[in-house]
């Protein structure tokens, strides 16, 4: 079974600009969260979704979002970048049906905002 | 403060050595727990997963909860080289994961 997937691996941007990452859950997986790594902060959360809806929500500011498909696949964007937001995207993915279940990480996106 | 603390260390060990790893927390709503390996450049990757308080065994690893001390362990025995990673302790109410800082450990040959 492939695991999840984000592409693109690598993206450098400039401050002012968007971007828009992906990722592809493990087969017959319905819910896919979003996570920001940093040296400074660790991993947070960023937000959550379950057949296409947003079901929770991190503390971060609304120039991150993100939405799923009907396919499960789901997209973060970060808009007017800022420096700070240079970090690990990590997305997981799991079933999603009950209050707690696996979570299974991809190799994340590693943003550098210039 | 932080809902979970956790020494960033780095921690540096002999290979065999008994490792110690721990989290404290504040959130008393916090019901599953979970410890994570993440090697460079990679996802993280679940290791152990404890409901409530308690032990759970898993090879040379073995994980416990103290919800009454709001604390929670992950010990790796016989520790080899292959273990040197980032250790990351997780703990959710609602599914959503809450992670700290992790503990990156060295085990030396």
């Amino acid at each position: 079974k492939a695991g999840v997937t984000q592409t693109p691996r690598y993206l450098i941007k400039t401050r002012g600009q968007q971007v828009t990452l992906s990722c592809s859950p493990i087969s017959g997986h319905r819910s896919v969260s979003w996570y920001q790594q940093t040296p400074g902060q660790g991993l947070q959360f960023l937000f959550e979704y379950f057949s296409e809806t947003q079901r929770n929500k991190g503390n971060f500011p609304g120039r991150f979002s993100g939405r799923q498909f009907s396919n499960s696949r789901s997209e973060m964007n970060v808009s007017t970048l800022e420096l700070g937001d240079s970090a690990l995207y990590l997305c997981a993915s799991s079933l999603g049906d009950r209050v707690y279940n696996e979570q299974f990480f991809g190799p994340g996106t590693r943003l550098t905002v210039l | 403060q932080k809902e979970v603390e956790q020494d960033p260390g780095p921690l540096s060990v002999p290979e065999g050595a008994i490792v110690s790893l721990n989290c404290t927390y504040s959130n008393s709503a916090f019901q599953y727990f979970m410890w994570y390996r993440q090697y460079s450049r990679k996802g993280p990757e679940l290791l152990m997963y404890t409901y409530s308080s308690g032990n759970k065994e898993d090879g040379r690893f073995t994980a416990q909860v103290d919800k009454s001390s709001k604390y929670i362990s992950l010990f790796i025995r016989d520790s080899q080289p292959s273990d040197s990673a980032t250790y990351l302790c997780a703990m959710s109410d609602t599914g959503k994961l809450i992670f700290g800082q992790g503990t990156t450990l060295q085990v030396k040959p």
